[in-house]
């Protein structure tokens, strides 16, 4: 079964603390997805990723960097966590072929709780 | 911008007894529409899926959903719904050129009583 995979389903972490978020697909999909999901707000963009090395921001990437060495693999990062960074945080995955197949794959989420 | 408004925050349904969900976007051309459902402690499922052509589409899990472009509305449909169902749905659409992000609505979590 084909699948993305975040490493650390919840975490706590302290103010000031680095935070590296794993997400892992085996899927061979070039383009990835860093989402955060906060209660009423539904789920905001943070990067993306088109392929191996490539990155771009979404609507809220402030506080937060990323990083694609591998193909599989992309790291969302938290340079000095805040609090109002406490959130759940999903990675998505898809392949870049038609746009109608475009359909991401989601991880089952990391939970930050920083203190 | 796209945006997508999904204006029932909860829903309780009884099991058995249909569902509507509603959402509805903003956009100047038809997109690329999604219904995804988060079950408890999970990541995002595809329950169905809109792109073109016939406007009333099936999903996974009996869920269905028709597109109204007069509304601009994507409505998703149960016609009879099981204590399982009962998570989050989010409604979401895609630009339909250029590389495709998504936006997605802030959700609407069902509730299924007995």
């Amino acid at each position: 079964d084909v699948k993305v995979t975040q490493s650390s389903r919840y975490l706590v972490k302290r103010t000031g603390e680095k935070v590296f978020l794993e997400c892992v697909q085996d899927m061979d999909h070039e383009n990835m997805f860093w989402y955060r999901q906060d209660p009423g707000l539904g789920l905001r963009l943070i990067y993306f990723s088109y392929d191996v090395k490539m990155k771009e921001k979404g609507d809220i990437p402030e506080g937060y960097s990323v990083s694609r060495e591998k193909k599989e693999r992309f790291s969302l990062i938290l340079e000095s966590a805040s609090t109002n960074q406490t959130s759940m945080y999903l990675c998505a995955s898809r392949t870049s072929g038609s746009a109608g197949a475009n359909v991401l794959t989601f991880g089952a989420g990391s939970r930050l709780t920083v203190l | 911008a796209q945006s997508v408004t999904q204006p029932d925050i909860h829903i309780t349904v009884s099991e058995g007894a249909s569902l509507e969900l509603r959402c509805n976007y903003s956009y100047g051309a038809t997109p690329y529409l999604f219904w995804y459902v988060q079950s408890p402690g999970q990541g995002l499922q595809l329950l169905l899926k809109y792109f073109s052509g016939d406007t009333l589409v099936q999903g996974i899990k009996g869920f269905e959903a028709e597109f109204k472009r007069s509304q601009s509305s994507f409505n998703l449909r149960k016609p009879s719904v099981h204590w399982s169902d009962a998570a989050e749905y989010f409604c979401a659409v895609g630009l339909n050129t250029g590389f495709q992000k998504l936006v997605f609505g802030t959700g609407t979590r069902l509730l299924v009583s007995p």
